[in-house]
This record gives C-alpha cells, structure tokens and sequence, in this order.
C-alpha cells in the first residue's frame, strides 16, 4: 500500500458545472477526512467518516457539498453547482490503521485535488 | 473553538544552521494532541512530528524536537542541521483526544538559503 491517493489531481471547471471527487485511504484505515485548503491558508475540515458513517460536517460544508463512503472504503466528494469561490485543493486524509502492532490515530494525507473554477 | 496560530508567515534558515518555529494554541481540554505537517511545493503534506498533551516529555524525530510548554499553550518546532529538503510550509495542527478532526494554523513558509 503506497498511502492515500485522491482522484484527479487537477479539475478545472466553469462556474455552475457539477464536480465529484474521489479518494482511497490506506486500506486498513476506517476513518477518512475531507479538508480544503485556500492559497495560504491552512486546511480547514469539512467532513469525516468512521467507516461507512458520515460522524461530523462543518458549517464550511454547504448545502451544495456531498461525500459518501459507500462500503467503508474509498470516499467521493462532489459539488453542485459550483462557484468561484469553490476553487481550492481539496485534501483527504486517513487514519486508524496499525502501525508496529499499535492502533495509530495519526492522520495521513493525500496529494489533494486542485479544483479551478473559471 | 479550539485555534491554532503561527504568529510567523516566513521563516528563513541557513543550511546547516538550526530554526525554530513558533506555534500557540487556544483549548479548555486537558487531553490533547499536537502535530507539526511539512507540505513541500506542490507535494502532499506529511507528519514531521507529534506530541501528546499528557506527555511532558519533548517529542524528537531525528532532526526535528518539539518545545512543548502545556501551560503556555505553546508547541515550537526545531529544526536542526537545516538542509535544502526541508524547505516548505509548515503547519502546526491540534486535535482533541478522541479522534476529531485537525485544527490547523495558517502555516509557516521555511526557506533555506544555500
């Protein structure tokens, strides 16, 4: 297993078009995170799961924002209807595997996805 | 609400020199945990370090220790040995004990100067 890994890793899109991301956490992790990240910025969080539970939203996460982890496995974030200010990269990290026989809450990350929004 | 700040937007060191970078934060827990993330130009984010609250001994990873001051709400990076690599924003993060979400600071922009 090589980490987490997010699909695709760029996305340019034009303002009002529909936009779904994808993301595969290390196998043998059960939680999976979803933050953003704007220029500067450090990342805020959006949502998480614990398996196939969607346990936490942030108020960042409007009504136009959904994530889903069908099978407690890879997780997809999409966005209706997006804006300008939609554009950012879109983080995924996972956590709760072993690691030297010790249960790690310590989370790893993805490469991200860049969304543009002309 | 639990914050994180950076009170440093860049940072520059001389290689092989040593640095320090500056974190506070702002919580009512007593259980908690600190990190410090490296995110490299255009490449992913990555766990320098991390440092659980009910611990008073200073975390270490080779050439990078933590000052964790518990009272202070204070968690400071050092990096010794400066090389050309650790070049990055760093981001000092917070999460409470029960696996929720980081809490991240604005981040610290490291560069190393040949």
């Amino acid at each position: 297993d090589t980490g987490v890994s997010q699909d695709p890793r760029h996305k340019i899109t034009k303002r009002g078009q529909n936009v779904t991301f994808r993301c595969d956490p290390i196998s043998e992790h059960n939680r999976l995170y979803w933050y953003r990240q704007t220029l500067g910025q450090g990342p805020e969080f959006l949502t998480y799961f614990q398996n196939e539970a969607q346990l936490e939203k942030s108020r960042l996460l409007s009504d136009r924002f959904s994530a889903e982890r069908p099978k407690g496995s890879f997780s997809t974030l999409e966005i209706q209807r997006t804006e300008q200010g939609d554009s950012a990269m879109y983080l995924c990290a996972s956590s709760g595997g072993l690691a030297g026989g010790i249960l790690t809450d310590t989370q790893y990350f993805g490469p991200g996805t860049r969304l543009t929004v002309l | 609400a639990q914050t994180v700040t950076q009170s440093q937007p860049e940072m520059s060191v001389q290689e092989a020199e040593t640095v320090t970078l500056s974190c506070t934060y702002d919580t009512s827990e007593s259980d908690y945990y600190l990190f410090w993330y490296k995110q490299p130009p255009s490449r992913q984010m990555i766990l320098v370090i991390r440092q659980e609250a009910y611990k008073q001994q200073n975390a270490t990873e080779n050439r990078f220790s933590v000052n964790f001051q518990k009272a202070a709400k204070s968690f400071s990076l050092k990096i010794s040995d400066s090389q050309l690599g650790d070049a990055a924003m760093y981001f000092c993060a917070y999460r409470d004990s029960g696996n929720t979400p980081l809490v991240f600071g604005k981040g610290t922009r490291l560069s190393v100067i040949a």
